[in-house]
């Protein structure tokens, strides 16, 4: 089963910042949290993934509470083909995908 | 570099039938798993396979399989199909097996749909 838990669906206004939550309040000391995206019928794509720090890259930023039980994703600035599904996920040794959240950016 | 590629995008077979699809990953991984992706069960890990070694297997029944050679392209199959064998199946690759920290890169998937 899927250690996270994500709003199914949430709406962001294009040019504004989307902050996707997720809770992983069973996550273990050596498990990452991955974020991945998907848009319709093509594969997943790779986002951004961390440990306990802060993670920035030209996609998104990661934000990991201290006692790392949850995180936020931000894409800073949305657009149209930010709508997708995105999926945090907690690892070990393999990727184990929950429902996601249905990201729409709308104009 | 080249992502990782799956052929054939996509294919229809027959009930009963087997099917074949194969994965090149990203060059230098030689670690490849493989996932279904249906509407009623999202996306579910198959099996997981490195220096030709399968390291990792989901919950699928025996009529799923795979392989790896040693150039770490991996092929999986599936025999007589059923109907709710239709769906996307996504290729994933990385550098290593068993690496938390490890990025995982996925193909664009083989749309298998079965009559």
């Amino acid at each position: 089963d899927a250690k996270t838990t994500q709003p199914p669906s949430m709406d962001c206004a294009e040019g504004r910042a989307a902050n996707l939550p997720c809770n992983h309040s069973t996550i273990s000391g050596n498990e990452y949290v991955y974020w991945y995206r998907q848009i319709h019928s093509q594969g997943p794509q790779y986002i951004i993934h961390g440990l306990k720090n802060n993670e920035t890259n030209e996609m998104a930023s990661l934000i990991i509470t201290e006692d790392r039980k949850s995180s936020t994703l931000i894409l800073p600035h949305a657009t149209l083909r930010d709508t997708a599904v995105y999926y945090c996920i907690v690892t070990g040794d393999k990727l184990i995908f929950g429902t996601g959240t249905r990201l729409q950016v709308f104009p | 570099k080249a992502g990782v590629t799956q052929t054939p995008r996509y294919l229809i077979k027959t009930r009963g039938q087997q099917v074949t699809l194969s994965c090149s990953p990203i060059s230098g991984h030689r670690s490849v798993s493989w996932y279904q992706q249906t509407p009623g069960q999202g996306l579910q890990f198959l099996f997981e396979y490195f220096s030709e070694t399968q390291r990792n297997k989901g919950n699928f029944p025996g009529r799923f399989s795979g392989r790896q050679f040693s150039n770490s392209r991996s092929e999986m199959n599936v025999s007589t199909l059923e109907l709710g064998d239709s769906a996307l199946y996504l290729c994933a690759s990385s550098l290593a097996p068993h690496n938390p920290g490890n990025t995982i890169y996925f193909g664009e998937g083989s749309w298998l749909t079965v009559v």
